[in-house]
C-alpha cells in the first residue's frame, strides 16, 4: 500500500532558529500533499496544500512566511518553521493523496513533534 | 467542505462489535464517505470509505444510509489496539482534488 516517510519524528530547538520537515510518498507520485498541525488533546487543523511545482495553498490565519513549504518533486514536501517560538511547539503531520480514479485515498505520515525551548 | 458530526467519545468492551455513528446530512452526490482513525502520537490511518452501498474490508464494515445521510463504521470485534480517535469525513468526486479536513471526531475505549 502507498506509504508516507516523514521525519524527523521529534525535534527540539530553540527559540529563534528553523526547523525543517521533510515528507515523502515513497511509492507513489504525489502531486498534492498536505500539512496539518495537531495540539494536544485536538483534532488536525489544516494548514496548508503543497503542490508540486508551483505555490502552496494556505490555510486562512497560517503564516506563509513563518510557515515555508516547499514542493519540488513528485515525492518530496518540506515544511520550514522559521524564526521558530515556544508557541510553535506542536505536532505536525503530512499526507498525500494516492491512488486514482475512484480508488483513492490519504495517507498520513507518522507525524513530527515540534518542541521549541 | 460538507459537515459531518459524531460523538465525543463512546466505549466498547474487548471482543465486542462496536458501531460508530456518523451524521452528514449535507452530503452532496459526489461526497464520499471516509474513515480514518487516529492512535495516540500517530498520523492518522485510512480505515475504509464508501460513496453508496456497504463497504467491507479486513479492518472494519461501512453501513451507509439509504439517503445516505448517516453512515456507521463497524468494526466486528474490538481489540485493545482499536483504541483511537475515529473520524468521519467527507470527500469530493475524484475530480475535486479536495482539501481533507477534521472534525473532533469520536475518541473510542476499549475496555479490557
Amino acid at each position: 500500500g502507498a506509504v508516507v516517510s516523514q521525519h524527523p519524528s521529534r525535534v527540539i530547538c530553540k527559540s529563534g532558529t528553523s526547523v525543517k520537515i521533510e515528507c515523502r510518498s515513497l511509492d507513489f507520485q504525489a502531486t498534492t500533499m498536505f500539512w496539518y498541525r495537531q495540539f494536544p488533546k485536538k483534532s488536525l487543523m489544516l494548514m496548508a496544500t503543497s503542490n508540486e511545482g508551483s505555490k502552496a495553498t494556505y490555510e486562512q490565519g497560517v503564516e506563509k512566511d513563518k510557515f515555508l513549504i516547499n514542493h519540488a518533486s513528485l515525492t518530496l514536501s518540506t515544511l520550514t518553521v522559521t524564526s521558530a517560538h515556544p508557541e510553535d511547539s506542536s505536532f505536525y503531520i503530512c499526507s498525500a493523496r494516492s491512488g486514482s480514479g475512484r480508488n483513492y485515498g490519504y495517507t498520513f505520515g507518522s507525524g513530527t513533534r515540534l518542541t521549541v525551548v | 467542505d460538507a459537515k459531518t458530526t459524531q460523538p465525543n467519545s463512546m466505549e466498547s468492551n474487548e471482543e465486542e462489535p462496536v458501531h460508530l455513528p456518523c451524521n452528514h446530512s449535507t452530503i452532496s452526490g459526489t461526497d464520499y464517505i471516509h474513515w480514518y482513525r487516529q492512535l495516540p502520537s500517530q498520523g492518522p490511518e485510512y480505515v475504509i470509505h464508501g460513496l453508496t452501498s456497504n463497504v467491507n474490508n479486513r479492518m472494519a464494515s461501512l453501513a451507509i444510509a439509504e439517503d445516505r445521510k448517516s453512515s456507521t463504521l463497524i468494526l466486528h470485534r474490538a481489540t485493545l489496539r482499536d483504541a483511537a480517535v475515529y473520524y468521519c469525513i467527507l470527500i469530493g468526486g475524484e475530480t475535486s482534488g479536495s482539501r481533507l479536513t477534521f472534525g473532533e471526531g469520536t475518541q473510542l475505549t476499549v475496555n479490557p
